[in-house]
């Protein structure tokens, strides 16, 4: 069974940073890309970052781009989200998910793990 | 604001067929981007309902159905039933943002 477990939500400062990270079970993660998507509270989703099965792809939301790093350790079966200049528009429910297709635009969510709560305020 | 446009709400009683909407532009549907769907739970992560238009992952069951046409997609929801009070987003890429999309969602509530 797929299983991803994200971690490292919390409270962050405006203008600050946080490190997010998601690990995977139940599949072979290094041959699938991986993604992170956002919910902020009352809204509905919002795709964040993409990055390929072998991490030479990455891939950004343009709100995110500059500020938010992808990257993933295939040997710890784990994807990151390293989220610099936080603004309060950050604060969001974060998504870790197991992307379905082959490649970019064909990209979506085939799983996604059950998230974790990022609040930006001072 | 989405570049793809669903009904805020659409409702059925049980049993009947409902269908939602997904309307795009032509840097999105339009250009021919595969459409997914998702089901969101109260107080849950959304759940991959259909992908690349038409299909069903494993375990998705065939009351739910999607296709595709121009710039628009739908989903449909066959034989209503209490459990698939949910909300409902589609997703596909927008070559103008070279990024990809959420719908704005529709709730769907069973008489």
């Amino acid at each position: 069974e797929v299983q991803l477990l994200e971690s490292g939500g919390g409270l962050g400062q405006p203008g600050g940073s946080l490190r997010l990270s998601c690990a995977a079970s139940g599949f072979t993660f290094s041959s699938y890309a991986m993604s992170w998507a956002r919910q902020a509270p009352g809204k509905g989703p919002e795709w964040v970052s993409t990055i390929s099965d072998d991490g030479v792809g990455t891939y950004y939301a343009d709100s995110m781009k500059g500020r938010f790093t992808i990257s993933r350790d295939n040997s710890k079966n784990t994807v990151y989200l390293q989220m610099n200049s936080l603004r309060a528009e950050d604060t969001a429910v974060y998504y870790c998910a197991k992307a379905g297709g082959l490649h970019t635009p064909n990209y979506y969510m085939h799983v996604w793990g059950k998230g974790t709560t990022v609040t930006v305020s001072s | 604001q989405s570049v793809l446009t669903q009904p805020p709400s659409v409702s059925g009683a049980p049993g009947q067929r409902v269908t939602i909407s997904c309307t795009g532009i032509t840097s999105t549907i339009g250009a021919g981007y595969d459409v997914h769907w998702y089901q969101q739970l109260p107080g849950t992560a959304p759940k991959l309902l259909i992908y690349g238009d038409t299909n069903r992952p494993s375990g998705v069951p065939d009351r739910f159905s999607g296709s595709k046409s121009g710039t628009s997609a739908s989903l449909a929801i066959t034989g209503l039933q209490a459990e698939d009070e949910a909300d409902y987003y589609c997703q596909s890429y927008d070559s103008s943002l070279s990024g990809y999309v959420f719908g704005t969602g529709t709730k769907v509530t069973v008489l």
